[in-house]
């Protein structure tokens, strides 16, 4: 597609749920980057895809947050048994291989009730 | 801990006036450097990039790069109101890894 295109785009869900967000990265892209954005707060790094290579897994909060990423397509981040401070809108990026330019997603807004 | 710092702000100026945002990070084998605009609400997009040490003008911004002072900066010339927006600066290390800054918020008075 022409962007990053990221589902759902507003998700509320209630304590204790899981819940899965999708990525689809711009065609072409080896690159993909997970991110959370707390309200008022920076970016912070989840998890990051290179093609093939092992997921870099360091910036995952907890053993409840996993992602999957299969080949150079769409990315799943899924949240199991949700908390109220999983809330913040979650920020799916893509790179082309021999660029370095990132490009960001519309984000998965996740509220958690 | 790679690390990259911002001034929350927010930073004040008036409209037509320069606004300078300032950004250090920590790992001085950092190779690339970039500017993000994110409104309220929004995802970040991209403003600059600059790889070299000096100055690169895109319109009314210009970035500039220091690497032995591990420093970057955003200059915004005749700031428009529309220009209020959280800035971030990322900084890229080996690998495709991107180091965001908190970003500095930015507010253009009438």
């Amino acid at each position: 597609g022409a962007g990053v295109s990221q589902s759902p785009s507003n998700k509320v869900t209630e304590k204790g749920k899981d819940v899965e967000l999708r990525c689809d990265p711009i065609s072409g892209h080896t690159a993909l980057y997970w991110y959370r954005q707390r309200l008022g707060q920076g970016l912070e790094f989840l998890i990051y895809f290179q093609g093939n290579s092992a997921p870099d897994k360091s910036g995952l909060p907890s053993d409840r947050f996993s992602a999957e990423r299969t080949g150079e397509s769409v990315s799943t981040l899924t949240i199991q048994r949700t908390q109220q401070e999983d809330s913040a809108v979650y920020l799916c990026a893509s790179t082309p291989l021999t660029g370095n330019t990132i490009y960001f997603g519309e984000g998965s807004w996740l509220t958690v009730v | 801990q790679k690390e990259v710092e911002q001034n929350s702000g927010p930073l004040s100026v008036p409209e037509g006036a320069i606004a300078s945002l300032n950004c250090t990070y920590s790992d001085r084998g950092s190779q690339s450097f970039f500017w993000y605009r994110q409104y309220s609400g929004k995802s970040p997009e991209l403003i600059m990039s600059i790889y070299s040490n000096g100055d690169k003008e895109d319109g009314r911004f210009t970035a500039q790069l220091n690497k032995a002072s591990q420093y970057v900066s955003l200059l915004i010339r005749d700031s428009q109101p529309s220009d209020s927006a959280t800035y971030l600066c990322a900084v890229e290390d080996y690998g495709q890894n991107f180091v965001f800054g908190p970003g500095t918020r930015l507010s253009v008075l009438p």
